[in-house]
């Protein structure tokens, strides 16, 4: 079975803090994705990844970057933790997905509380 | 956006009972899934639809899908308390999934 491990479930910071939230996949998947969840507002993607050291914004950016140094690892940095950064923060990988048809495999998600 | 949008946003049925979910979306897609999340959980995926089909099963689900409406439905067959969670419909389009609001669906025994 694909496995996605976020390596933080609940993580309570203080504004201003630096924030690393990490995630591994073992399934050699090209492609890996950050989304955050909100009540009411369902998921957002906030940045993708389709290989090694490659990275693309997804709807919602602002205050948030990535690192992707190995292809098993994707890293999702809040440079300056916020309170409206409180959220569930989702990790998920695939292969590739349009044409292709295949599904993501998601983490168990990272409660992240900013306060 | 393509964000699909679910209806309706919670749904309340007895055991036994049929479940239908909706899900409308934007734009052209490659293929609209079907994901499942229980409270407080990762999204784990049901069902695949693509574009050229119009109907597909799995066990106790049945998904529709609509293009000249952009839309579909996902029809769980008589549901179990197990089955309580939210539903979340995703179409995707070249490397993205994109997701809807959900559905959440409670089950009373």
């Amino acid at each position: 079975d694909v496995k996605v491990t976020q390596s933080s479930r609940y993580l309570v910071k203080r504004t201003g803090e630096k924030v690393f939230l990490e995630c591994v996949q073992d399934m050699d998947h090209e492609n890996m994705f950050w989304y955050r969840q909100d009540p009411g507002l369902g998921l957002r993607l906030i940045y993708f990844s389709y290989d090694v050291k490659m990275k693309e914004k997804g709807d919602i950016p602002e205050g948030y970057s990535v690192s992707r140094e190995k292809k098993e690892r994707f890293s999702l940095i809040l440079e300056s933790a916020s309170t409206n950064q409180t959220s569930m923060y989702l990790c998920a990988s695939s292969l590739s997905i349009g044409r292709s048809g295949n599904t993501i495999y998601f983490g168990e998600g990272s409660w992240l509380t900013v306060v | 956006s393509q964000q699909g949008e679910e209806d309706p946003q919670a749904l309340s049925i007895q055991e036994g009972e049929n479940a239908t979910m909706n899900c409308s979306y934007k734009t052209s897609i490659n293929n609209l899934q079907w994901y499942r999340q229980n409270s407080g959980r990762g999204l784990v995926h049901l069902i695949l639809i693509r574009s050229n089909e119009r109907e597909k099963h799995s066990g106790r689900l049945r998904v529709t899908l609509d293009t000249s409406k952009k839309s579909s439905s996902l029809l769980i067959t008589a549901s179990r308390a197990a089955d309580t969670a939210s539903y979340f419909c995703a179409t995707a389009l070249y490397s993205t999934l994109t997701f809807g609001k959900g559905t959440m669906l409670l089950v009373s025994p």
